[in-house]
């Protein structure tokens, strides 16, 4: 299947700090990528839609500034935690849908091994 | 409104007895319905889906899932669990708009005993 790839599997870093988060689809084009944090316990809460070339598309009550997204190519998206503090620290994963020409999407979605951030 | 229901927060199954974990669904529509498994510290893992067809989907792992459009469920299930399945597990129903987003589920923790 899709395999995609997210950097760092673990980051501590110090209140005030930014973090950059990476994910990749390693083996196939993703015009779209989608970024979740979740909570401990808890589903997933979409972030953001990620799309090559353009803005992201953030859900109520996520922070652009906070969260910056950037998809500048068909194979990375990244999230970066701007001035990062306590209660930042989640469970990031990513999602990317496979983008293949001439078949049809049925919406699945393979995921990165998600980022665990701790802001001391 | 859309959305996706999964009714137990956790499930406890001996091992080698049959499983299944719950989901129902409300969606405009035909539904694309998944099954996602998570363990711990990991990304989620696409298990099997359902779009057309048969009603009984099989999947990765041994697993199968059952979509019933009178009652708008899509359990799922295993003839005989395995420890190793222990894990959390995400039912998920296609938003239809054009980028595909999913409606998740909140998760059913399933712990297999030995």
């Amino acid at each position: 299947g899709a395999v995609v790839s997210q950097h760092p599997s673990w980051v501590i870093c110090k209140s005030g700090t930014s973090v950059k988060i990476e994910c990749r689809s390693l083996d196939f084009q993703a015009t779209t990528m989608f970024w979740y944090r979740q909570f401990p316990k808890q589903s997933l809460m979409l972030m953001a839609t990620s799309n090559e070339g353009s803005k992201a598309t953030y859900e109520q009550g996520v922070e652009k500034d906070k969260f910056l997204i950037n998809h500048a190519s068909l194979t990375l998206s990244t999230l970066t935690v701007t001035s990062a503090h306590p209660e930042d620290s989640s469970f990031y994963i990513c999602s990317a849908r496979v983008n293949l020409a001439g078949v049809s999407n049925t919406g699945e979605l393979f995921f990165g091994e998600g980022s665990r951030l701790t802001v001391l | 409104a859309q959305s996706v229901a999964q009714p137990e927060d956790q499930v406890n199954v001996a091992e080698g007895n049959p499983l299944t974990v719950k989901c129902t669904y409300s969606v405009s529509g035909n539904p694309y319905l998944f099954w996602y498994v998570q363990y711990p510290n990991r990304g989620l893992q696409f298990l099997l889906k359902y779009i057309t067809g048969d009603n009984l989907v099989k999947g990765s792992y041994g697993f199968e899932a059952e979509f019933n459009k009178s009652q708008t469920s899509f359990h799922l299930k295993k003839p005989s669990a395995l420890v190793s399945d222990s894990a959390l597990y995400f039912c998920a129903v296609r938003h239809m708009d054009s980028n595909y987003q999913l409606i998740w589920g909140a998760g059913t923790k399933l712990i297999i005993k030995p």
